[in-house]
């Protein structure tokens, strides 16, 4: 039973442009989400977060959009650089965190 | 700066055979989560600690598998009598746990991959 999900397993952008990244949940509970960034043999790194009393949240290039009606969230970059080549992680909790889930990745190439 | 990190790197086991891995989380964190990821998955939780307090476990963590955080400090994960079902790469995190919006920042280590012949 996937609760977080990413529908897009690849996405491919040119640089300069916008990528966007998109997540969906099921779970009315989750209270706080976040994105991750993942190269080829290292853990998940963190990225940026929103809570579900916010629609929006901005660090530089990437802000995450919450549409908590239609259980969706979005991460845009702008401008795309070819270091944000990466597998892309969506992640929900309730707010007690005591379990995270993660979707299943979107894996964006930016072309030079 | 002194990140999650984890031991071995890789482990290749055969069916049957036991086997243990190590995380030391960031000093200051008082979460500890283990994940499994498979291919084509995103991290999968199987249990976490807050200080030497195991506090969750999922429902997917067999009997099969021990975790334990002494002290608060690092964390153990035993898998006990490996099946070829349980390859896959056990990630390691943790946070500063205080109840507000940095809390839910995990910082993850750089796994463990685990193949079972």
């Amino acid at each position: 039973d996937q609760q977080v999900k990413q529908n897009s397993p690849s996405l491919s952008v040119q640089e300069g442009r916008i990528s966007i990244l998109n997540c969906d949940y099921t779970n009315s509970m989750f209270d706080y989400f976040l994105w991750y960034k993942k190269y080829p043999a290292e853990g998940p790194t963190f990225l940026i977060s929103i809570s579900s009393i916010k629609d929006k949240n901005e660090d530089g290039r990437f802000t995450v959009f919450l549409n908590k009606s239609a259980k969706h969230l979005s991460l845009h970059i702008v401008p795309s650089q070819p270091g944000d080549s990466a597998v892309y992680f969506c992640a929900a909790s309730a707010h007690t965190g005591n379990q995270f889930y993660f979707g299943t990745g979107t894996s964006l190439t930016v072309i030079p | 700066d002194t990140g999650v990190s984890q031991n071995p790197r890789h482990k290749i086991t055969k069916r049957g055979q036991n086997v243990t891995f190590r995380c030391d989380p960031i000093s200051e964190h008082n979460r500890l989560y283990w994940y499994r990821q498979t291919l084509g998955q995103g991290p999968e939780f199987l249990t976490y600690f807050q200080n030497e307090a195991q506090l969750e476990k999922s429902r997917l963590l067999s009997d099969r598998f021990s975790a334990e955080r002494p002290k608060g400090s690092f964390s153990t994960l035993e898998i006990q009598r490996t099946e070829q079902g349980d390859s896959a790469m056990y990630l390691c995190a943790s946070s500063p746990w205080a109840g507000g919006p940095s809390s839910y920042e995990q910082y993850f280590g750089p796994g463990t991959r685990l193949t079972v012949t």
